[in-house]
């Protein structure tokens, strides 16, 4: 079974650019999760979907950060613009919701620096 | 805020077991424990769950105490790939997961 996929692994900007993430959960999987992880952090919910519906984006800086998963299965994140402290790792994770306990299963992660 | 603490780090000798204890004392009659690890530059990697009976798998075993207040992750015999920060989650239903810093697992040769 395939697992979390996200792309790009590295991206590399300066300040006040645009940067978009992708991330295609494991197949047939409901749920699906942003978090950033700062270095040295454990990581932070930024948004959780239900299929292609927002569930919590208490988290999201909205005023900068914006996700959306059109068809209930991949997912983009973007910041636009960057801030300096917007450098962290960005991970994907999904969950299959089968009701019950659920365990998220995540991706290798984005690295961000913004110089 | 995470609703647990765990040491900071730990050091484990390579073949010996490894004892990873949390500590979770406002912990919800229906929430389950949790542990993940994160290898240097991976995603956290699912380890074990469970509510209030000890759980073992292929990977660890978690012994959760009769009050539920604290657990302890314990990987039988580490390896050298063992090596990782461990995090110890409480969550109702696999969700709204929030992360402490967890406790750094040095396995040494």
């Amino acid at each position: 079974e395939a697992g979390v996929a996200q792309s790009p692994r590295y991206k590399i900007i300066e300040k006040r650019q645009s940067v978009a993430f992708w991330c295609n959960p494991i197949s047939g999987h409901a749920t699906l999760y942003w978090y950033q992880q700062i270095l040295g952090q454990g990581p932070k919910l930024l948004i959780q979907f239900q299929n292609n519906g927002v569930v919590d984006d208490s988290q999201l800086p909205k005023d900068r950060f914006s996700a959306e998963r059109l068809k209930g299965v991949d997912s983009t994140l973007k910041i636009q613009p960057a801030k300096l402290e917007d450098s962290a790792v960005y991970l994907c994770a999904s969950s299959p919701s089968l009701g019950g306990q659920e365990t998220q299963y995540f991706g290798p992660g984005t690295r961000l620096l913004v110089l | 805020d995470a609703k647990t603490t765990q040491p900071t780090s730990m050091d484990c000798a390579e073949g010996r077991a490894a004892n990873l204890p949390c500590n979770h004392s406002t912990i919800s009659g229906n929430e389950y424990v949790y542990w993940y690890r994160q290898i240097h530059s991976q995603g956290p990697q699912y380890i074990i769950h469970g509510l209030k009976n000890n759980e073992t798998n292929e990977m660890a075993s978690l012994i959760i105490t009769e009050d539920r207040k604290s657990s302890t992750l314990i990987l039988p015999h580490a390896t050298l790939r063992d090596t990782a920060v461990y995090y110890c989650i409480v969550s109702f239903a696999g969700q709204n997961f929030v992360f402490g810093p967890g406790t750094r697992l040095s396995v040494l040769p």
